[in-house]
């Protein structure tokens, strides 16, 4: 498997409380993607970087905000957390973009609003 | 706006038995790929078709994309437990702007 891990692997929080899910990788990878994961909706993109401070938005960015500093890190920040975003997040890699090159998964972040 | 489907969202199969699983997109892709998620895990990648009517292999999983580019299909022979798992595809609508489809989940009965 790709070098890329999440933290923390499970959460739970209650609504309106800011939270932060990272994704560190090894592999110096260019792109870096957030995609949430619900039943029936496959996987669906939040953010993603194109390099570091480089970062634009995906089909259901509302709610979400990124930060990338390093080449080797992706931040992901739920502002203030809704029920809404009860889901299983999960981080991907790419060397070129998404379209043109296969993407490596993370093991995923259970995260639960209360 | 552009989606991409998936039929059917859940199959089950008795061993041995053949599977299918079709994508379709609402417009023409510039390619698709496939990925294949144990339950539990995360997705992991199985291949890219580019080409118009391209066909691929690999051992038992038959990788077919459409004529017109806007759809596509994997054909498991033979099922077997270790099969088990969603599988997805996913295309490319304009460039670098993947869309996953909902996926197909496969159970296998011993």
């Amino acid at each position: 498997d790709a070098g890329i891990t999440q933290s923390p692997r499970h959460k739970v929080t209650e609504t309106g409380t800011p939270v932060t899910l990272r994704c560190h990788q090894t592999e110096n990878h260019r792109y870096m993607y957030w995609y949430r994961q619900d039943p029936g909706h496959g996987l669906r993109l939040i953010h993603y970087s194109y390099g570091v401070k480089d970062t634009d938005k995906g089909e259901v960015s509302d709610g979400y905000s990124v930060s990338r500093s390093k080449t080797e890190d992706f931040l992901l920040t739920l502002e203030s957390a809704t029920s809404s975003q009860t889901s299983v997040y999960f981080c991907a890699i790419s060397e070129g973009t998404s379209g043109s090159s296969e993407q490596f998964f993370g093991p995923g972040t259970r995260l639960t609003v209360l | 706006g552009q989606q991409v489907m998936q039929i059917p969202q859940y199959q089950h199969v008795q061993e041995g038995e053949d599977f299918t699983t079709y994508c379709n997109s609402s417009t023409t892709l510039s390619n698709i790929q496939w990925y294949k998620q144990r339950p539990g895990g995360h997705p992991v990648f199985l291949i890219q078709l580019v080409k118009s009517g391209e066909v691929k292999k690999q051992k038992r999983l038959t990788f077919q994309f459409g004529e017109a580019k806007k759809n596509s299909s994997l054909h498991i022979t033979a099922t077997q437990t270790t099969d088990v798992g969603t599988y997805f595809c996913a295309g490319e609508t304009s460039y670098d702007k993947v869309i996953f489809g909902p996926g197909t989940s496969l159970s296998v009965i011993p």
